[in-house]
């Protein structure tokens, strides 16, 4: 069974940084690429980043890009998301999902991440 | 970049149909995606490749895509069908992935 868990969500300040985590299992995780997303509670789904398997290949949206970053550890089956310069719009939870384009399939549960 | 519009919400009464609508720019040439979410809940994939579903989703949900608009069609509408509905697609020109703004399906 896939499973996606993530966690690392909180309480932050402005200008400040936050790594979240996604834990998946139940799967070959190197050979899929991983994907952030995140909704404001009450609003719409928006796209936040993707990564390729070998972790080669990243893409952001340009609301995100040059403040997040995407990285895996193959290893550990985790896909990260750094974020630094945290501003209140970046208040959300943040999901993380298995890409199997060109859908997504397979979600988890979300992290709230307060700014 | 590429824009999905959805009407914020949609009602409908128990065992009508209801139809969620997904306009963008040449729409019918691209491959839209549709998740459902329930209050509380992750979104979950009901339809995929316009109007494949998803093993387990009701033949009661439906896909169609052409020209400007992509539907998801419910038919004979149950008080659980009630969700956010939201359509998707990859934005292959530039490695976007766009989602529309998402509509709340009422049921009354």
């Amino acid at each position: 069974e896939v499973q996606l868990v993530e966690s690392g969500g909180g309480l932050v300040q402005p200008g400040g940084s936050l790594r979240l985590s996604c834990a998946a299992s139940g799967f070959t995780f190197r050979s899929f690429w991983m994907h952030w997303v995140r909704q404001v509670p009450g609003k719409g789904l928006v796209w936040v980043a993707r990564i390729s398997g070998d972790g080669t290949w990243t893409y952001y949206a340009d609301s995100v890009r040059g403040r997040f970053t995407i990285s895996r550890d193959n290893a550990e089956s985790t896909v990260f998301l750094q974020m630094s310069g945290l501003r209140a719009e970046d208040t959300a939870i943040y999901y993380c999902a298995r890409d199997d384009s060109p859908s997504l399939p397979y979600w988890g549960h979300g992290t709230l991440v307060t700014v | 970049s590429y824009v999905l519009t959805q009407p914020p919400s949609v009602s409908v009464a128990p065992g009508e149909t209801a139809r969620v609508t997904c306009g963008g720019d040449d729409i019918g040439v691209k491959s839209v995606h549709w998740y459902q979410q329930k209050p509380g809940q992750s979104p979950t994939l009901v339809i995929f490749y316009d109007s494949t579903r998803r093993p387990g989703v009701p033949e009661r949900l439906s896909g169609s895509n052409s020209g400007n608009t992509a539907t998801l069609t419910i038919s004979r509408v149950e008080a659980g069908d009630e969700a956010d509905y939201y359509c998707q697609i990859w934005d292959t020109s530039n490695d976007q992935w766009v989602f529309g703004g998402g509509t709340k399906l009422t049921v009354l």
